[in-house]
């Protein structure tokens, strides 16, 4: 299995929901990372896992809230957000060892905040 | 540090000719190098990469790319283009953290 699996993938919410995205991968990969992809844009590094713990955060704001259940699963809550977050939020998945390892991207979660 | 130059923002092709999609990096480190391919509304995926072994890489679906190590290049190549190859390209590199080029759009005209 190479796939990496989102959901759900469409969200629409208003700027006082709380919602979150799900994304699950079953290749063994223990570095797990979220990315924010504006239109015609490359995707934005957001947070990286690395066997479970959070290893990197871009500074990316306190409305956006990773979590990594276990090494199969990543999740992203979102509480508060604003329009200007509304993006395609992808999920990508490696594996650990040397930067010749790609990264395995799931289909994205396309976000609109109302 | 580490940096991605996709040398054009467009490019466009008719069908059955050949495709060419530059990219150019700097890095302090020998990084290992991708492309990528994003359809409309879809994921990445990865066309093909290059891991130091040889120097002409061959992907899916008939692309290649050649790392010329003097000119910090890594230009993606298709003999000749299909309809179904009309995407952004992304060239990425890695170093212990990926880093991407701006992407290319690909039309191809019939």
């Amino acid at each position: 299995d190479t796939e990496v699996t989102q959901t759900p993938k469409h969200l629409v919410m208003g700027m006082t929901n709380k919602k979150s995205l799900k994304c699950e991968q079953h290749m063994g990969h223990r570095a797990m990372y979220w990315y924010k992809q504006k239109a015609k844009k490359p995707p934005e590094l957001m947070f990286v896992y690395s066997y479970e713990k959070l290893s990197i955060n871009e500074s990316v704001p306190s409305r956006f809230s990773p979590e990594c259940p276990n090494s199969s699963l990543l999740n992203l809550h979102l509480h508060a957000l604003q329009p200007e977050d509304s993006a395609l939020y992808l999920c990508a998945s490696s594996q650990i060892g040397n930067s010749y390892n790609e990264q395995f991207f799931g289909p994205g979660t396309r976000l609109t905040v109302l | 540090a580490q940096s991605v130059t996709q040398l054009d923002s467009h490019v466009s092709v008719s069908e059955g000719t050949p495709v060419l999609l530059r990219c150019n990096y700097s890095s302090s480190y020998s990084p290992s190098l991708f492309w990528y391919v994003q359809h409309p509304n879809k994921g990445l995926q990865l066309l093909l990469k290059y891991t130091s072994a040889a120097t002409l890489v061959k992907g899916i679906n008939g692309f290649e790319a050649e790392f010329k190590k003097s000119e910090t290049s890594f230009h993606l190549t298709k003999p000749s283009a299909h309809m179904s190859d009309a995407a952004e390209y992304f060239c990425v590199a890695n170093a212990g953290k990926s880093t991407f080029g701006d992407g290319t759009t690909l039309t191809v005209k019939p």
